[in-house]
């Protein structure tokens, strides 16, 4: 049972460059959302999904798109990095509304 | 909009002594409230939910929290704090708009 896997774990940009941050989960849960770490800033919603097909915008969703064309995969993408996206972002899942969130490992993502 | 509030950024305590991470809430209409725990280098942890009923609930670890509608509070306490529970602890809110709002953190560090 793998989780919650995210790829790659540690990345490094050159201003204006695009990514796209791969996040996976093989638990069926229909939830999956993505969030930023800073540090004093805690965790800040990006984007988040209720199910495939279905995303919506968080607290900081500029600069950043999903898609959820399955209910495994929920892929972020960067446009065109910019040093203020230099982070850690977390995607995570839960089976229900009420649920708990499963998390991934992170991906280390610096823009120079 | 919902918020989250951790009040303190750092909670020091003695091992084997009581400890309590504070935890407050804004949102609309009946609230789900989480506690997440993250080690170092790694994604954070489900411990422990508030969704409806005992508004004392127990989780992970030793851990448990409880629920003030009055007070709008969510703290976490354990009765009796050990080394190995030094971390970062995260409070959540979720409304009825599927948003999932962590709160800023608080370190735990517990001294031997």
């Amino acid at each position: 049972n793998a989780g919650v896997t995210q790829t790659p774990k540690f990345q490094v940009l050159k201003t204006g460059q695009s990514m796209t941050l791969q996040c996976a989960q093989d638990m069926n849960h229909e939830y999956m959302s993505w969030y930023r770490q800073d540090p004093g800033m805690g965790l800040r919603l990006i984007h988040y999904s209720v199910g495939a097909g279905i995303t919506d915008q968080g607290e900081v969703p500029n600069g950043y798109n999903v898609s959820r064309s399955t209910t495994e995969d929920f892929p972020l993408r960067l446009l065109s990095a910019a040093p203020s996206q230099t982070s850690v972002y977390f995607c995570a899942s839960s089976r229900e509304f009420k649920g708990g969130y499963t998390f991934g490992s992170g991906t280390r993502l610096t823009v120079v | 909009a919902q918020s989250v509030a951790q009040p303190e950024d750092q909670v020091n305590v003695a091992e084997g002594n009581p400890l309590t991470v504070k935890c407050t809430y804004s949102v609309s209409g009946n609230p789900y409230l989480f506690w997440y725990v993250q080690y170092p280098n790694r994604g954070l942890q489900f411990l422990l939910k508030y969704i409806t009923g005992d508004n004392l609930v127990k989780g992970s670890y030793g851990f448990e929290a409880e629920f003030n509608k009055s007070q709008t509070s969510f703290h976490l306490k354990k009765p009796s704090a050990l080394v190995s529970d030094s971390a970062l602890y995260f409070c959540a809110v979720r409304d009825s708009g599927n948003k999932y709002i962590f709160g800023t953190g608080t370190r735990l560090k517990v001294l031997a």
